[in-house]
């Protein structure tokens, strides 16, 4: 089956750690995102990337990395610095930059 | 912000009626797109009109968009109880990703 997966579905960070949340995808898409949602709110842009071996920060990118390494795979990394990681973390891709594809969303929680 | 602004935030209908959402944006846009989210789950796309489109329909959806009104509305024909959902809007310039806004919570009474 094509599609986005994402890993762990949910996650619990302890103060002080870091952790890394899995986006793969089998689309052969040269773009990947990571966003952000808050309960009842909408989507915020943390990182981009149109091709591998580059990325672009989004609109609420502090306290957070991404790697692109190889086209399938996006992993996002939520360091200390983030004081606030408490949310649900989505992955999309595309092929032509228009309609995304979206994976089911990894929940992390904090300790 | 290129994000679109979806109104209202929230709707209750019983099945059967029909549900229409707005959405008004900023900029120019290539496209306008919908999507669905499903309590806890990822977005699925719904469909896509493109800014030399006034109309577009997949199924029970009607979409139409003004681009002198930077507006677009989203009908949902003959509800039913799984499409309660929420519905986010995304106007997309071409530039970057899409954004975005915080969505029309649908809740669809059986």
């Amino acid at each position: 089956d094509g599609g986005i997966t994402q890993s762990p579905k949910y996650l619990f960070r302890k103060e002080g750690q870091n952790v890394t949340l899995s986006c793969e995808q089998n689309l052969n898409h040269d773009a990947m995102y990571w966003y952000r949602q808050d309960p009842g709110q909408g989507l915020r842009l943390i990182y981009y990337s149109q091709i591998v071996n580059d990325f672009q920060k989004g609109d609420i990118a502090e306290g957070y990395s991404v790697s692109r390494e190889k086209k399938e795979s996006f992993p996002l990394t939520v360091t200390s610095a983030q004081k606030n990681p408490t949310a649900f973390y989505l992955c999309a891709s595309s092929g032509g930059g228009e309609t995304q594809y979206f994976g089911p969303g990894t929940r992390l929680l904090v300790l | 912000s290129q994000q679109g602004e979806e109104d209202p935030q929230a709707l209750s209908i019983q099945e059967g009626e029909n549900a229409t959402m707005n959405c008004s944006y900023k900029t120019s846009i290539n496209n306008l797109q919908w999507y669905r989210q499903n309590s806890g789950r990822g977005l699925v796309h719904l469909i896509l009109i493109r800014s030399n489109e006034r109309e577009k329909h997949s199924g029970r959806l009607r979409v139409t968009l003004d681009t002198s009104k930077k507006s677009s509305s989203l009908l949902i024909t003959a509800s039913r109880a799984a499409d309660t959902a929420s519905y986010f809007c995304a106007p997309y310039t071409g530039r970057r990703a899409l954004t975005f806004g915080s969505g029309t919570r649908l809740q669809v009474q059986p």
